[in-house]
C-alpha cells in the first residue's frame, strides 16, 4: 500500500498570505495526485487533479504541482473561506490512500 | 447538477449489518465507476470501496474485505454499500463518490452516519 503524508499537520495563515502545503508518497505516484478541501460539517470537495489541473470552477489561487513523490498545494493568496482542512490523494494504485490531512487556520 | 444523496445509515450494534445506498442524477450513471469513502469523528479520510462502470472490477480496502460487499444497479441509478460483521471502528460518516476520468473522486454525497455501539 502507498503510504501519503502531509507537511505541516497545521498551518497558520493570515488573509492575503500565500500558502504552501506539502504531501509525499512512499513510492512513486507518476502525476496520479489529487488534492480535496474540506470544511467542517461538509463534504470534501475536488480542487486538483493530476497534480497540477484544477477542477472546474476552483478559483486560479489554487495551483499544485510535482510528481513522482512529492507534491505542493499553493493558495497564492489566502482567502476567508480557504480556511479548511487540505488532504492530497493518491490514484495511481489499488487502495486510493489519503494523507492525514493538513488543517489551514487563521493566523 | 450532479448530485449524490446517501442514505441507510443509523446505530447498529457490533456484530450487525447494515445496508447503505446512493442515488445518483444530473450524469449518465452508468457510465462512471464509484467509490465509498468513510470517515470517523474527527479523523481523516480512508477510501473503503471501489466499483466500475459495468461492476466487472471490485476493490475494497483491507479493513472490510470479506466484511463490505460494493454493487450498484445503473437501470436505478444507485449504489450500495452492504456492511456486515460491523465493528466499532466502522463507526463514521461514509461518502459516496463518483471516479472522473483518472479516477480521481470529482463529485461527493453530503454523507451517511453509521455509529456502531452496543
Amino acid at each position: 500500500e502507498i503510504v501519503m503524508t502531509q507537511s505541516p499537520a497545521t498551518l497558520s495563515v493570515s488573509p492575503g498570505e500565500r500558502a504552501t502545503l506539502s504531501c509525499r508518497a512512499s513510492q512513486s505516484v507518476s502525476g496520479n495526485l489529487a488534492w480535496y478541501q474540506q470544511k467542517p460539517g461538509q463534504a470534501p470537495r475536488l480542487l486538483i487533479y493530476g497534480a497540477s489541473t484544477r477542477a472546474p470552477g476552483i478559483p486560479a489561487r489554487f495551483s499544485g504541482s510535482g510528481s513522482g513523490t512529492e507534491f505542493t498545494l499553493t493558495i497564492s493568496s489566502q482567502q476567508s473561506e480557504d480556511f479548511a482542512v487540505y488532504y492530497c490523494q493518491q490514484y495511481s494504485n489499488w487502495g486510493f490512500t489519503f494523507g492525514p490531512g493538513t488543517k489551514v487556520d487563521m493566523k | 447538477e450532479v448530485q449524490l444523496e446517501e442514505s441507510g445509515g443509523g446505530l447498529v450494534q457490533p456484530g450487525g449489518s447494515l445496508r447503505l445506498s446512493c442515488a445518483a442524477s444530473g450524469f449518465t450513471f452508468s457510465s462512471y465507476s464509484m467509490n465509498w469513502v468513510r470517515q470517523a469523528p474527527g479523523r481523516g479520510l480512508e477510501w473503503v470501496s471501489y466499483i466500475s462502470s459495468t461492476s466487472n472490477t471490485i476493490y475494497y480496502a483491507d479493513s472490510v474485505k470479506g466484511r463490505f460487499t460494493i454493487s450498484r444497479d445503473n437501470a436505478k441509478n444507485s449504489l450500495y454499500l452492504q456492511m456486515n460483521s460491523l465493528r466499532d471502528e466502522d463507526t463514521a460518516v461514509y461518502y459516496c463518490a463518483r471516479g472522473s476520468g483518472n479516477s480521481e473522486f470529482d463529485h461527493w454525497g453530503q454523507g451517511s452516519l453509521v455509529t456502531v455501539s452496543s
